[in-house]
């Protein structure tokens, strides 16, 4: 089967930093994808990994270990507009020559306070 | 236009009522999804297609959904006799080949 686990909630404070954890079980992998989703609108893409390691794109960084199944999204010097839902998805091979179906966790909903 | 559209944006139906959603993926993108996002949960995929070829169902709850893309770009997903339980956001998503996935806003439906 397939299982992404990620926190439901956190709340972080403005200009701070948070660390949203993601945690996957999966029958294959073609890498890992952060996605931002605010109420209402559609899932945005954030990032990228299917190497270990660390990408950063200006605020946001995501981190990936293939052996431990784990990946973060780091969000640095945090903003009001970052309230959203992140999702953490597993692309996993599927037939007819595609790389492969997203799995999606059930989100995490942050919200920033002042 | 430049992103995925979707529409109705909002749809209400009577149980029992046959409902179609339409997709209009961006421009030359190989790849349609749909996906079912249920209120404070992930999206969970429905179906997949390659260009007009529809290489994985697996995800449709029941044989009340049914999803085509008869030339390869447009697609509809539509489920006949709808139940309280098809309540949810009906997210559809396009990627050029093996790229990342650009979603839509989604229709919103619920079934009374």
């Amino acid at each position: 089967g397939q299982n992404i686990d990620q926190p439901t909630e956190m709340t972080a404070t403005e200009g701070a930093i948070v660390q949203i954890n993601c945690t996957y079980q999966t029958s294959g992998f073609n890498g890992l994808f952060w996605y931002q989703q605010h109420a209402g609108e559609a899932p945005t893409f954030l990032s990228y990994n299917v190497l270990d390691g660390l990408e950063e794109k200006g605020r946001f960084s995501s981190f990936l270990s293939r052996s431990k199944g784990y990946s973060y999204l780091l969000l640095k010097e945090l903003q009001m507009k970052d309230s959203a839902s992140y999702l953490c998805a597993v692309r996993v091979p599927m037939g007819g020559g595609s790389q492969g179906n997203l799995i999606f966790g059930k989100g995490t909903k942050l919200s920033v306070k002042p | 236009g430049a992103g995925v559209s979707q529409s109705p944006r909002y749809k209400v139906a009577k149980r029992g009522q046959d409902v179609a959603l339409r997709c209009d993926p961006i421009s030359g993108h190989v790849s349609l999804f749909w996906y079912q996002q249920a209120l404070g949960q992930g999206p969970e995929f429905l179906t997949y297609f390659q260009n007009e070829a529809q290489l994985d169902k697996s995800g449709l709850p029941s044989d009340r959904f049914f999803a085509e893309r008869p030339e390869g770009s447009v697609s509809t997903l539509k489920i006949q006799r709808t139940q309280q339980e098809d309540s949810a956001v009906y997210l559809c998503a396009s990627s050029a080949k093996d790229e990342k996935l650009f979603f839509g806003s989604g229709t919103q439906l619920s079934v009374l």
